[in-house]
């Protein structure tokens, strides 16, 4: 059975470029949840959707992030513009039901804003 | 706030010896997740715990859960250089998922 699929798997861009990330949640899974990981700050959550629906942004550090489910099969992460801080590895992961289930995660954009 | 504590944040061990990892809260949780994290790759769920005082064995890892629900162990026996990796609980909070702090594992061989 196929992950949950993110790409790219790397991204290099600089300072003020548009950035979009990409997931393919695992097929049937409900809940899809975006996080940022950084060795300061550990995994970050950003956002989590249910039935494509988003549930709580409130880990969405700035304007400037913005994600979309437009369907039960794919999903978003966009930043714009990118900023130097930005720069982390952003994973997303899916699961049955928003709270209490595993999680099943990709393995990660890893992010540089120059 | 809740949140979820590891410790210790990091362990350099020589391979065949045994070491315990904690995860701690305030909070009372109704189940709570092990993951370990490779160097590249996407955290991978270990083991589920439910009940409290609940203990699940996976080869050399003994997960337990304690009699309140508010914290957790991770032990491992005679570790080996395969067990390195980042390794990450997580729970239930009151409206959304949140994982530890994380406790960072080399096992030297």
């Amino acid at each position: 059975d196929a992950g949950v699929i993110q790409s790219p798997r790397h991204e290099v861009t600089e300072m003020g470029q548009e950035v979009t990330l990409r997931c393919k949640p695992i097929s049937g899974h409900n809940s899809l949840f975006w996080y940022r990981q950084t060795m300061m700050r550990g995994l970050e959550l950003l956002i989590y959707f249910n039935n494509n629906v988003p549930i709580d942004d409130s880990g969405m550090p700035e304007d400037r992030f913005s994600a979309k489910m437009p369907n039960a099969s794919f999903s978003t992460l966009k930043i714009q513009p990118s900023e130097p801080r930005d720069s982390a590895v952003y994973f997303c992961a899916s699961s049955y039901t928003v709270l209490g289930q595993p999680q099943h995660f990709g393995d990660g954009t890893r992010l540089s804003i120059l | 706030t809740q949140l979820l504590e590891q410790s210790p944040q990091f362990l350099s061990i020589q391979e065949g010896e045994n070491l315990t990892v904690y995860c701690n809260s305030s909070s009372v949780f109704s189940s709570l997740q092990w993951y370990r994290q490779e160097p590249g790759e996407g955290p991978v769920l270990l083991v589920t715990v439910v009940t409290g005082g609940e203990v699940k064995k996976l080869k050399r890892l003994t997960f337990q859960f304690g009699d309140a629900r508010k914290d957790s162990s991770l032990h491992i026996t005679a570790a080996q250089p395969g067990d390195t990796g980042l390794y990450l609980c997580a729970a239930s909070g009151t409206y959304k998922y949140i994982f530890g702090t994380g406790t960072r594992l080399k096992v030297l061989a």
